[in-house]
């Protein structure tokens, strides 16, 4: 079974600044990544997807995420945030198992922008 | 194109009781898993419904069970709740063989 760890619990950032979210799965020989975003009393919103090919993918809201395969890590980043961004953020990996498709999760980090 | 529509929103049940909750899919859409996520924790996987058969289980007891129609809308039945159950309860429709999932807004289950 696949396992994603993400390592900052809670992420404060002043607003405009950059940031950088931490995510690191457990090697496979396929890796399918996601980058998942949840407001406060809502569901999860697709962020971003590693399926294949470039290993620097773009996503919605000006987020990226580098795909690094020797170093088995999916950090999410951009590059100057705004108040809005406060919300918490989920890195997951598809973890395949009889004939289905499922997702783990890592525990998600908080991300705080400060005014 | 309609998304992924749960309900209820909220519930509050009582130690023992079963609980139903409903997930209508994104159009076009034949997979559909459920999630539980406990207060600070990550979505974790219960199980997935395809061609109206459990297709993939978690690490949950068989006091979850579900169910999928033919319009590929789905039911999570829980019996029996404990406290430990309370929790937000995610669907997500997907394609069979895609691995990209679309989640809906959720159940807040409450067990008191």
């Amino acid at each position: 079974a696949q396992s994603v760890t993400q390592l900052d619990s809670q992420v404060p950032v002043f607003e405009e600044a950059p940031v950088e979210l931490r995510c690191n799965y457990s090697s496979s020989v396929s890796v399918y990544l996601f980058w998942y975003v949840q407001y406060p009393n809502q569901g999860l919103q697709l962020l971003l997807k590693y399926l294949s090919g470039s290993t620097l993918v773009k996503g919605i809201n000006g987020f990226e995420a580098e795909f690094n395969k020797s170093q088995t890590s999916f950090h999410l980043r951009k590059p100057s945030v705004h108040i809005s961004d406060t919300a918490e953020y989920f890195c997951a990996v598809v973890d395949s198992g009889a004939g289905s498709y499922q997702l783990t999760f890592g525990k998600g980090t908080k991300l705080s922008v400060i005014p | 194109e309609t998304g992924v529509t749960q309900s209820p929103t909220h519930l509050i049940k009582t130690r023992g009781q079963q609980v139903t909750l409903r997930c209508s899919s994104q159009s076009g859409h034949n997979t559909v898993s459920w999630y539980q996520q406990a207060l600070g924790q990550g979505p974790q996987f219960i199980f997935q419904y395809y061609r109206e058969e459990e297709n993939g289980r978690g690490n949950f007891p068989p006091r979850f069970s579900g169910l999928q129609f033919p319009n590929y809308s789905s039911e999570l039945n829980v019996n029996a709740l404990e406290l430990d159950d309370s929790a937000l309860y995610l669907c997500a429709s997907s394609l069979h063989d895609g691995f990209e999932a679309f989640f809906g807004q959720g159940t807040r289950l409450t067990v008191v």
